[in-house]
Parts: C-alpha cells; sequence; structure tokens
C-alpha cells in the first residue's frame, strides 16, 4: 500500500516549456487535489477533482491544467511554464465519502525549477 | 472567504516545555479541525484531528476545540529536539454534494532548543 506517489520528484524546466505532474492514489480514494506550496504562502490550492469525472479550480488555477484519468490518477499540467510557477508542487487524496472527518493524505512532493 | 489563521512564528521553546500553537477560523459552520506536521523539505503528515469541543489527548499531543470561540489549539508536552517542524492546521468545510475541503492555514514554525 503505497498511498499517494508523485512523479518526478524534481524538475527544471526552461521558461516556455511544458510538462506534466503525475500523481496516483492506491487507498480507492474519491477526491484528489493538488496545491502548490511557496515560502510565506502556505499551501495553496490549485485544482481539485471531488470524484472520478470532474475537475473544479481552486485558489490560483491560472497557467494550469487538470485530468482525473481514472479514479486512482490525477495529472497536473503546465502548457508553458514560468518561472513564476517555480515551486514545490503537492498531491492528495481523500475518501470523502459524506463525512466531514475523513483524512486527507499527501504524496512526497515535487520540487519544480523553472529557469 | 473561509480564513485559516495562524502565527508564523517562529516559535522557539526548550527542550523539556510546553509548546502552545494556535489557530482560528471564520467559518463557524466547520464541524472538524486537523493538525499536521511538516518537517523541512517534507510533506504534511496528519498527527490529530479533533472534531468536538473540548480537549482531545495523544500521547504528548493535545487538541483542544473551542467552536463558540473558534478557535483550535495544539499543545505539544515535553517538548523535544523531532518535535521542530511546521505546524498546519487545517479546517473541514463543507463544499456541496457530499464532498467536503480543508482550508489550511499558513503554518507555524517551531523551534525546539536542547
Amino acid at each position: 500500500n503505497a498511498g499517494v506517489t508523485q512523479t518526478p520528484k524534481f524538475q527544471v524546466l526552461k521558461t516556455g516549456q511544458s510538462m506534466t505532474l503525475q500523481c496516483a492514489q492506491d487507498m480507492n480514494h474519491n477526491s484528489m487535489y493538488w496545491y502548490r506550496q511557496d515560502p510565506g504562502m502556505g499551501l495553496r490550492l490549485i485544482y481539485y477533482s471531488a470524484s472520478e469525472g470532474t475537475t473544479d479550480k481552486g485558489e490560483v488555477p491560472n497557467g494550469y491544467n487538470v485530468s482525473r484519468l481514472n479514479k486512482r490518477e490525477f495529472s497536473l499540467r503546465l502548457e508553458s511554464a514560468a518561472p513564476s510557477q517555480t515551486s514545490v508542487y503537492f498531491c492528495a487524496s481523500r475518501r470523502n465519502r459524506g463525512a466531514s472527518t475523513d483524512t486527507q493524505y499527501f504524496g512526497p512532493g515535487t520540487r519544480l525549477t523553472v529557469l | 472567504q473561509k480564513e485559516v489563521e495562524q502565527n508564523s512564528g517562529p516559535l522557539s521553546v526548550p527542550e523539556g516545555a510546553i509548546a502552545s500553537l494556535n489557530c482560528t477560523y471564520s467559518d463557524r459552520v466547520s464541524q472538524s479541525f486537523f493538525w499536521y506536521r511538516q518537517y523541512s523539505g517534507k510533506s504534511p503528515e496528519l498527527i490529530m484531528s479533533i472534531y468536538s469541543n473540548g480537549d482531545k489527548e495523544d500521547g504528548r499531543f493535545t487538541a483542544q476545540l473551542n467552536k463558540a470561540s473558534q478557535y483550535v489549539s495544539l499543545l505539544i508536552r515535553d517538548s523535544q529536539p523531532s518535535d521542530s517542524a511546521t505546524y498546519l492546521c487545517a479546517v473541514n468545510g463543507y463544499s456541496g454534494a457530499g464532498s467536503y475541503q480543508l482550508t489550511f492555514g499558513k503554518g507555524t514554525k517551531l523551534s525546539v532548543i536542547p
């Protein structure tokens, strides 16, 4: 039971390049999330998927797209990377079946640098 | 907009002392509350959850909730250098269609001095 996994762990891009961050969970969770974390800014929600087949914008969606490929996988795409997207990206998942007590679990993170 | 406020710190306490971390939230109807610990360069991990007014103890950790004051706290007794980390307060809010969404505070950095 690996929990939430993310690939890659580290990535360096040049401005304008594109890439996709991959996330998978093996806990049969309904909801999945993408956050970015910057010094002094805390965790900020980029996009989330409350259930398979649905995606919604979070607090900072500009410059990103997401795909909920199936119940296990939720990817984040940067179409044209900008230096402002240099950050640590965390994927998270949650069972979220109507119980407010459901715990949210995080992946190990991807450190992205855009030059 | 739902807000969760924490003192950013850093909070420095000597080894063996009690560390007190505080959090306030704006959404009056929130029902569940979580504390995450995040070591430098690592992802957040859940250490405590609390749903009812009062205290909840787990080892050296005690979470306290006062819904009337919209206030959550985390006490760490007998603080150890290994407790040095950033502590994130998270508050659950209903986002519709039977699902909930966490709102995180920016975190309080704790340093335990040997």
